[in-house]
């Protein structure tokens, strides 16, 4: 079955740096668009990055914009998503999720991983 | 920045409709999507460019999309229904979604 699998998160100082990892299985992960989406504690979701099938389009949120990358391995089925000089802002559950059609960007998010907890404390 | 904008809480009896707004400028030239998520688990996507259901979401779940508002009905209301609903769009290649909507059933 079609599933998204997320790792890489913990507890991380300010200023450090975390990736994370998606993998996917059980659809064809070459041919579509990629994005992360956090949620911090008892808050509602918002949009992190997207990155497109191939690994040629990305955009962030301002939020994140010159601190996170977003990047894929469709060798390896996995997304990725490299996330420096962290903020206690940045305290969040991260998910990795799938777009719903093939080939585009801007379209509803269909699958979702289980998500990955990020806390940044000292 | 583009923003979406919903009620905080909506409460229906079980078997009445349900009605959720979210609005935002000419929302209605984009793409609405709607999202639910329990307690502890991932979201679900229920409604997808505007009105249309993903296979698997229940027949009473149903949207539209017009003007500056969409709106997300469920009708017959079903208690495994309370959750938070999030309303979603697309502006300039990024997505913007909604402060969320909890649904209470009583």
């Amino acid at each position: 079955q079609v599933q998204l699998v997320e790792s890489g998160g913990g507890v991380v100082q300010p200023g450090r740096s975390l990736r994370l990892s998606c993998a996917a299985s059980g659809f064809t992960f070459s041919t579509y668009g990629m994005h992360w989406v956090r949620q911090a504690p008892g808050k509602g979701l918002e949009w992190v990055a997207v990155v497109s099938y191939d690994g040629s389009d990305k955009y962030y949120a301002d939020s994140v914009k010159g601190r996170f990358t977003i990047s894929r391995d469709n060798s390896k089925n996995t997304l990725y998503l490299q996330m420096n000089s962290l903020r206690a802002e940045d305290t969040a559950v991260y998910y990795c999720a799938k777009t719903y059609s093939s080939g585009s960007l801007a379209d509803a998010f269909d699958i979702w991983g289980q998500g990955t907890m990020v806390t940044v404390s000292s | 920045s583009y923003e979406l904008t919903q009620p905080p809480s909506v409460s229906v009896s079980p078997g009445q409709t349900a009605s959720i707004t979210c609005s935002g400028a000419k929302l209605g030239d984009k793409y609405a999507y709607w999202y639910q998520q329990k307690p502890g688990q991932s979201p679900v996507l229920v409604i997808y460019h505007d009105s249309k259901r993903p296979s698997g979401i229940p027949e009473r779940f149903s949207g539209s999309n017009s003007g500056n508002t969409a709106t997300l009905t469920i009708s017959g209301t079903q208690a495994m229904d309370e959750a938070d609903y999030y309303c979603q769009a697309w502006d300039s290649s990024t997505a913007v979604f909604g402060g969320g909507t909890k649904l209470t059933v009583l």
